[in-house]
């Protein structure tokens, strides 16, 4: 079985600064999926951004990209610029290529911005 | 249409009563799924169906009951619910054959509160 792990349950950056959350997993498949959800309080699952392990290439989605390192297993987000609205939970999640194609999700990192 | 919609937004409920939470989405989606999420933690997986059909049960008591009644449509029957069964339960949707890539859609949710 797959698992995912975020080892910083909480996160703090000051605006307009870059973080860095962490994420790693398991899994012995070789095709596979990768996904960064932001929760914020108003609790709907928000898609951030989304990999496919078959690429080399680092997704980017405007102030978001990752930084994926299939041999190490690693999958961290690095949001640039800060905003205020980028505060909430964060997940990281694994979903197989496979028929099972459930997302399994890591515990999540709290991220707070200070103005 | 790119949502799921999820109705009632709040539930309060006792003990025996009974209630419905529903789930729409209008994107073509085959596969579509109920999670449970407590406060600060991970969704978990409830129910998946996959072309209407129940496909995955994860041992789920049987006070939760779904109902898969057309492509579009989720329903989760509650019944004789626990205190314990107060949580978000979160409805999700995404395509059912080999395209991962494009993850869950998930709906705001039902916040249960069982009294």
């Amino acid at each position: 079985a797959q698992t995912v792990t975020q080892s910083q349950p909480e996160m703090s950056v000051q605006e307009a600064e870059t973080v860095t959350l962490s994420c790693t997993y398991d899994t012995s498949e070789s095709d596979y999926y990768l996904f960064w959800y932001k929760q914020p309080p108003s609790r709907q699952m928000i898609l951030v951004i989304r990999q496919e392990a078959y690429k080399q290439q680092n997704a980017t989605e405007n102030r978001f990209s990752v930084n994926f390192q299939k041999a190490a297993k690693s999958f961290s987000l690095k949001i640039s610029d800060s905003q205020l609205g980028d505060a909430a939970m964060y997940f990281c999640a694994y979903r197989s290529s496979g028929s099972a194609r459930q997302l399994t999700f890591g515990s999540g990192t709290q991220l707070t911005v200070l103005p | 249409d790119t949502e799921v919609t999820q109705t009632p937004k709040h539930l309060v409920m006792g003990m025996t009563n009974k209630k419905s939470l529903k789930c729409e989405q209008h994107m073509g989606h085959r596969a579509m799924y109920w999670y449970k999420q407590k406060a600060k933690k991970p969704p978990e997986l409830m129910f998946v169906y996959s072309y209407e059909k129940l496909s995955i049960n994860e041992s789920v008591p049987s006070r939760f009951s779904p109902e898969c009644p057309n492509s579009s449509l989720l329903n989760l029957h509650l019944h004789a619910l626990q205190p314990e069964d107060s949580a978000l339960y979160l409805c999700a949707s995404s395509q059912a054959g080999a395209h991962g890539v494009n993850g869950y859609t998930f709906g705001s949710g039902t916040r249960l509160t069982v009294v």
